[in-house]
């Protein structure tokens, strides 16, 4: 069965500083995709970044970045930079592609930036 | 653009009354999605509808619930009759076929108490 295992309940990064957030997925598929979603305390869900399982790449967008080690089936996402505005909820998920089109969220991690 | 649109924001009511969620994916996106997000669950995915038409009701919890999706800009959820268990906040996302990731774009969700 698919799951996705988030371990960091919270993590506390300073403003500027790198933060690694954690991400492990298991599933017997070879294609799948991963996804990364911000939800700040509004509640919304922000589309944050996405890997596919044969990106050879690590993906990238702006100060997101996925950590994709395929081995491992770990995909963690690394924000550089931290800001203030980046406090949040941050949940993984996993897309198994050619067997639905159901995303599995994993049980989030609250991130907390501070001065 | 538009991004997905919810309505009402918050909605309280009382158990046994009928509650009506309301969905307006992003245009032109064939996908629609109905999710729930509580402490003790996490998110889950309800139902989904390609081109309109229910493809997977799996994560339904039970007949109390349905969903409908009449036309490409507008889906409901109903819950009749509603329970206190039934309190979370629901999300509708959409996605387009053939774009980048399958990433899914999330309206701001709907708070819903029921007491």
């Amino acid at each position: 069965a698919q799951k996705i295992t988030q371990t960091q309940p919270g993590m506390f990064v300073q403003e500027k500083e790198a933060v690694t957030l954690d991400c492990t997925y298991d599933t017997s598929d070879q294609s799948y995709g991963l996804f990364w979603y911000k939800q700040p305390s509004s509640g919304e869900m922000i589309f944050l970044i996405y890997q596919g399982s044969y990106d050879e790449q690590n993906a990238t967008e702006g100060r997101y970045s996925l950590n994709f080690q395929k081995a491992r089936k770990s995909a963690n996402l690394v924000i550089s930079a931290s800001q203030l505005g980046d406090s949040a909820m941050y949940f993984c998920a996993m897309r198994v592609i050619y067997n639905t089109d159901k995303l599995i969220f994993g049980t989030g991690t609250r991130l907390q930036v501070f001065p | 653009d538009a991004g997905v649109i919810q309505s009402p924001r918050h909605e309280v009511t009382e158990m046994g009354q009928e509650v009506t969620l309301r969905c307006k994916p992003i245009s032109g996106h064939d996908y629609l999605f109905w999710y729930r997000q509580t402490m003790m669950r996490g998110l889950e995915l309800l139902i989904y509808f390609n081109n309109n038409v229910p493809i997977d009701d799996s994560g339904m919890p039970e007949d109390r619930f349905s969903a409908k999706m009449p036309n490409a800009s507008f889906s409901t959820l109903k819950i009749q009759p509603s329970e206190p268990r039934d309190s979370a906040v629901y999300f509708c996302a959409s996605r387009l076929t053939g774009t980048g990731g399958y990433e899914q774009y999330f309206g701001p969700g709907t708070r819903l108490t029921v007491t």
